[in-house]
């Protein structure tokens, strides 16, 4: 069972450079979110979707990008990365009957 | 958002031993969640419970939403409990998920 998949795992990149973060999920689940972890801060929401084309603002949008065409896909942009991004990057699906929040194995990017 | 607040921020426990972690919240959930991080990262979900008590295994969790806290017990302590556990929770027609800074748990041998 593949559930949800996050390419890539680890990333470095140069401050000023763009890239996107996938997420994919095979539970055909509607809502689908990103979050980020940073030391002693527990998780942050950065954007979330509730279906295809519809996206909406977390706690921490800003400097990111996201766009749902599909019920499968939730990729995150960065398009300027800065040292600030440097984090750890979940995304996660919910089952929309019983609640429950699947997360992928995360993605950790570092912005030098 | 709903503040989350978890205590005690860090615990460490003995092989065998019993534990709870609480979970305090600001206000109404329609949603609270338990999850555990393992040392490798990856989060697991462990209870769906925004009311009531449920139980698997060794664990068991119970939420009093009128007095808006969570518990979560640990018994016979295994050293692959370990990691950092946390308590999340969303507000009626609110998909914003708050996670609390979570509870580290260091079990030794």
């Amino acid at each position: 069972n593949a559930g949800v998949t996050q390419t890539p795992k680890f990333q470095v990149l140069k401050t000023g450079q763009s890239m996107t973060l996938q997420c994919a999920q095979d539970m055909n689940h509607e809502y689908m979110s990103w979050y980020r972890q940073d030391p002693g801060m527990g998780l942050r929401l950065i954007h979330y979707s509730v279906g295809a084309g519809i996206t909406d603002q977390g706690e921490v949008p800003n400097g990111y990008n996201v766009s749902r065409s599909t019920t499968e896909d939730f990729p995150l942009r960065l398009l300027s990365a800065a040292p600030s991004q440097t984090s750890v990057y979940f995304c996660a699906s919910q089952d929309s009957y019983t609640g429950e929040l699947f997360f992928g194995e995360g993605s950790r990017l570092t912005v030098l | 958002g709903i503040q989350v607040e978890q205590s005690p921020p860090d615990l460490i426990l003995q092989e065998g031993a019993n534990s709870t972690l609480r979970c305090n919240f600001s206000d109404s959930v329609n949603n609270l969640q338990w999850f555990h991080q393992n040392p490798w990262g990856q989060l697991i979900n462990l209870f769906y419970i925004p009311s009531g008590t449920k139980q698997n295994g060794r664990l068991s969790a119970t939420t009093v939403a009128t007095e808006r806290y969570s518990l979560l017990y640990i018994s016979s302590s295994q050293t692959t409990d370990s990691g950092v556990y946390f308590c999340a929770v969303d507000g009626f027609n609110d998909y914003k998920l708050s996670f609390g800074a979570g509870t580290t748990v260091t079990v030794r041998a």
